[in-house]
């Protein structure tokens, strides 16, 4: 069963609209991490943003925010005043165990495809 | 910012031959990590390494990978037998333990042909 879904291959945005990336995982530890990572055409790894399970409040760094709602199992990042800059791949991804504990792998979704346009 | 490298950035082998990927960690960091993501795809985790073992391998990472750690600084992915479909971008990620961050390098593009 997939572990992280990422339901968008691809999505378009205004440049300065918000845009929301979908992301739903699935877990029975009650010990996770979600993560967004940014990958660029030159494809390095750019990690963006970090929610714990037990963390209260929904993660915010910059124009990124993730919306964690655990009931639904979704971590949806929101990214707003889009820039040009932002078109790229967007990877969701779980670490599950506690949080520190540093030999926990990390699961990826397939990833959504996001194009600015001007 | 201390950062991951990784050497090369891109290598180009012909099937059957032997690859070595080079990756240098975060100095004070204890954990690593290589993933792959054959093009287009998403990121698979290879293996995780601790304290000179290896911690957890996924069924990808069969008897041709190995992984080693030959001195205090480096860490290595060796395929023993490259075949076509292990073209792909490989990354070395590492972690303190600590924090909850996987800092990733920037990877090594491997071509077989």
């Amino acid at each position: 069963a997939q572990k992280i879904t990422q339901t968008q291959p691809g999505m378009f945005v205004q440049e300065k609209e918000a845009v929301t990336l979908d992301c739903t995982y699935d877990t029975s530890d009650p010990s996770y991490g979600l993560f967004w990572y940014k990958q660029p055409s030159s494809g390095e790894m750019i990690f963006l943003i970090y929610q714990g399970s037990y963390d209260q409040q929904n993660a915010t760094e910059g124009r990124y925010s993730l919306n964690f709602q655990k009931a639904r199992k979704s971590a949806n990042l929101v990214i707003s005043a889009s820039q040009l800059g932002d078109s790229a791949m967007y990877f969701c991804a779980m670490r599950e165990g506690p949080f520190s504990g540093g030999y926990n792998k990390l699961i990826f979704g397939a990833g959504t495809r996001l194009a600015v346009h001007p | 910012e201390p950062e991951v490298t990784q050497t090369p950035s891109h290598q180009v082998t012909q099937m059957g031959q032997e690859v070595i990927l080079r990756c240098v960690p975060i100095s004070n960091h204890l954990y690593f990590y290589w993933y792959r993501q054959i093009l287009g795809q998403k990121v698979e985790f290879l293996v995780s390494f601790y304290n000179n073992e290896i911690s957890e391998k996924s069924e990808i990472f069969d008897d041709q990978f190995s992984v080693e750690r030959p001195d205090g600084s480096n860490f290595t992915l060796k395929i023993r037998s490259t075949k076509l479909e292990d073209s792909a971008m490989y990354f070395c990620a590492s972690t303190d333990g600590q924090g909850y961050e996987q800092y990733f390098g920037p990877g090594t593009r491997l071509t077989v042909t």
